[in-house]
């Protein structure tokens, strides 16, 4: 099936550092989300992200959180300053369309964030 | 509000043998859209079926069919003819027409082992 594709594959980084997720996302999708999941618990929704704005946010998505895809580019997720909570998987997800909720979201392998 | 729940933590059968995985959900809206994903010990989360709550047909891809019990607000997910290579944990999901551009609510996973 379609590919999402997530860099790095494991990050591990120092308390109040500054860490960038990329997601490289279906080619023809237009909508994207980000999700967490805490090491043997459900994904929790993060944010989702269309024509360029920030759609809808959840209570998890801090102000030390932005993402962003710029020109098309990869569409990256933001923590600054990254806390010991944020440790865990993110995942990246795509859609071809989002209003209406039909076409299903396709998710890359995820990025494991470790914060010391 | 809208919440998933898998209530069986982990399943273990013999493999070539059919397995139900259940999953309620709760939500306000006449018209959402329910997932199975399945996650590889990799890590990586696979689309497996979607079942549209209009449609009152039950979705069936490949080995993977959908009991949708819509009075009851549940969505089995069964696999007829387990192979090993089934082993994962499969997650339910729910998408309402009230969330905008597509959020996701998962459950917390049913961990399935299939035995040779």
């Amino acid at each position: 099936g379609p590919k999402v594709l997530q860099i790095p594959s494991h990050q591990i980084i120092d308390m109040g550092q500054m860490v960038t997720l990329n997601c490289d996302p279906v080619s023809n999708h237009l909508y994207f989300y980000w999700y967490k999941q805490i090491l043997g618990q459900q994904m929790e929704f993060l944010v989702n992200f269309y024509n360029g704005k920030v759609m809808e946010k959840s209570k998890l998505f801090k102000d030390q959180f932005s993402v962003e895809r710029p020109d098309g580019s990869y569409f990256t997720l933001k923590i600054q300053p990254t806390a010991l909570e944020d440790s865990a998987v993110y995942f990246c997800a795509s859609s071809l369309e989002g209003l209406g909720g039909r076409y299903e979201q396709y998710f890359g392998p995820g990025t494991r964030l470790t914060v010391l | 509000a809208q919440k998933v729940t898998q209530t069986q933590t982990s399943i273990s059968v013999m493999e070539k043998t059919t397995v139900t995985m259940d999953c309620v959900y709760e939500t306000q809206d006449s018209s959402y859209f329910l997932f199975w994903y399945k996650q590889t010990a990799s890590g990586e989360i696979v689309f497996l079926i979607r079942q549209d709550s209009y449609k009152k047909e039950n979705a069936t891809v490949g080995h993977y069919s959908l009991n949708f019990q819509k009075p009851k607000s549940s969505i089995g997910l069964i696999i007829t003819a387990t192979q090993i290579e089934d082993s994962a944990v499969y997650f339910c999901a729910m998408r309402d027409r009230g969330s905008a551009l597509g959020r996701l609510h998962f459950g917390a996973g049913t961990q399935l082992i299939v035995i040779p």
